[in-house]
C-alpha cells in the first residue's frame, strides 16, 4: 500500500507565475488535508478536502489560492501569482476517517525567485 | 485557534539516554499526535493518543496526556542517534481533525 505521494517535489517559480501541488492519498483514504510550513516552524493548515467537497478551508489565503480534490485523479492546491513570501514546504496528509490518524506525504518544497 | 506549544525547543543529549518533550495546548481537544521530521523530509507519525486516555506506548515511545492542564510530554527512552530529528506535537478539534502544530523540538542524539 503506497503511501501519500506528492509531486513534484520541489517547484521553482518566478514571481506572478502559477503554482500547481498535486497530492495522491493512500488507497483507500477520501479525506485529504493540505499544510505549509514556513522554514523553522510548525505546519499550519490550509484546507481539507473531501472527494468533490470542501469542508474546512478556514486555513487558505482569501486570494489566489485555491483547492480542489476531483471525483478522479489527484487533490490539487493552485496558487496562481506567486509572490516571495509563498515560498514553503507544502505537506498533503490523507486519513481515512476524519477522526483518523492522518498520513503525511514527503512534501513539495516550493521557491519563488 | 488553539496551537500545541512543545518545551523545551532543543534538546542535545548522548546516545542510550532518555528524551522528554513536553506540549501544552489551549482548548478541548479530541486527540493529540506526535509526529517526528528528519531534516527537509515529510512528517512521520509516532503516536496518537485520545482524549480519553491517559497514557500511550509504542516501542520505546511513551506519549501521556493531562487533560486537565492540557498537556502531554512524549518520553524517547534509551536513545539512538536515528531519533535525532524534530518532533512536533498536534492537536485534533473535537469534531474536526484540522490539526494544530507546534514549533517542534529539535532532539539530537550524540553517538
Amino acid at each position: 500500500n503506497a503511501g501519500v505521494m506528492q509531486n513534484p517535489r520541489h517547484l521553482v517559480r518566478r514571481r506572478g507565475q502559477e503554482a500547481r501541488l498535486r497530492c495522491s492519498p493512500m488507497k483507500g483514504h477520501s479525506h485529504v488535508y493540505w499544510y505549509r510550513q514556513l522554514p523553522e516552524e510548525g505546519l499550519k493548515f490550509m484546507v481539507y478536502l473531501q472527494k468533490e467537497n470542501i469542508i474546512d478551508e478556514s486555513g487558505m489565503p482569501k486570494e489566489r489560492f485555491s483547492a480542489e480534490f476531483p471525483k478522479e485523479g489527484p487533490s490539487i492546491l493552485r496558487i496562481q501569482q506567486v509572490v516571495r513570501g509563498d515560498s514553503a514546504a507544502y505537506f498533503c496528509a490523507s486519513s481515512p476517517d476524519s477522526r483518523d490518524t492522518q498520513y503525511f506525504g514527503p512534501g513539495t518544497r516550493l521557491t519563488v525567485l | 485557534s488553539q496551537q500545541g506549544e512543545e518545551d523545551p525547543q532543543a534538546l542535545s543529549i548522548q546516545e542510550g539516554e532518555n528524551a522528554t518533550m513536553n506540549c501544552s495546548y489551549k482548548t478541548s481537544i479530541n486527540n493529540l499526535q506526535w509526529y517526528r521530521q528528519n531534516s527537509g523530509r515529510g512528517l512521520v507519525h509516532l503516536i496518537l493518543i485520545r482524549s480519553n486516555e491517559r497514557e500511550k506506548h509504542s516501542g520505546r515511545l511513551r506519549v501521556t496526556l493531562d487533560t486537565s492542564k492540557k498537556s502531554s510530554s512524549l518520553l524517547i527512552t534509551a536513545s539512538r542517534a536515528a531519533d535525532t530529528a524534530s518532533y512536533f506535537c498536534a492537536t485534533g478539534l473535537d469534531g474536526n481533525n484540522r490539526l494544530a502544530f507546534g514549533k517542534g523540538n529539535q532532539v539530537v542524539v550524540i553517538p
